[in-house]
């Protein structure tokens, strides 16, 4: 059980780039979420899904998009890489219940993107 | 619109001893879920604590416990018999109990945690 699996670890693009940060999930959740953090500011909600083919936008969605044609998948796209979107990404995904098994509720979080915009 | 405060950036205990970290939260909500995690600096986001608002007892996990209280908006951590692996930023979370809200976490600023000898 891999749990939530981000791709790349790292990745330096180029202003006006553009490019694709995997997620996937294999604990069969329903929801799932990106979030990015950044110095001094906690971690923000990018955009979030409830279900396959489900998405909506969450604090900071602006220069990114999602789609959700899997229960397993969710990738986030940079459409034009800006300075501004130099971060730290997060993919997480959770249960739509509280307890299942073994969990609490909780979000699961993938071990993170370094994104680096120059 | 929820917001979480953590108020501070940064805290020091030293090994073995007992260390609190504050959080506060405004909502207008009467269900809801209250976390706490860890970011080593390996970056992984670890639960360490989780609080359902309904339940007046304050949970607890090993040398982990949280001083709950819905009144005042208050979630502090205490950990206890601190260790050197305990040193990491420390996120207060928020989630809403309504339906559609599991991924919709609400994060404060942190706390950076650092142990000494």
């Amino acid at each position: 059980n891999a749990g939530v699996t981000q791709t790349p670890k790292f990745q330096v693009l180029k202003t006006g780039q553009s490019m694709t940060l995997q997620c996937a999930q294999d604990m069969n959740h329903e929801y799932m979420s990106w979030y990015r953090q950044d110095p001094g500011m906690g971690l923000r909600l990018i955009h979030y899904s409830v279900g396959a083919g489900i998405t909506d936008q969450g604090e900071v969605p602006n220069g990114y998009n999602v789609s959700r044609s899997t229960t397993e998948d969710f990738p986030l796209r940079l459409l034009s890489a800006a300075p501004s979107q130099t971060s730290v990404y997060f993919c997480a995904s959770s249960y739509f219940g509280l307890v299942r098994g073994g969990e609490k509720g909780e979000a699961f979080f993938g071990q993170g993107t370094r994104l680096t915009v120059v | 619109a929820q917001t979480v405060t953590q108020s501070q950036p940064e805290m020091s205990v030293q090994e073995a001893e007992t260390v609190t970290l504050s959080c506060t939260y405004d909502t207008s909500e009467s269900d809801y879920y209250l976390f706490w995690y860890k970011q080593p600096p390996s970056r992984q986001m670890i639960l360490v604590i989780r609080q359902e608002a309904y339940k007046q007892q304050n949970a607890t996990e090993n040398r982990f416990s949280v001083n709950f209280q819905k009144a005042a908006k208050s979630f502090s951590l205490k950990i206890s018999d601190s260790q050197l692996g305990d040193a990491a930023m420390y996120f207060c979370a928020y989630r809403s109990a309504a339906a559609g809200t599991a991924s919709k976490l609400t994060f404060g600023t942190g706390t950076r945690l650092q142990v000494t000898l």
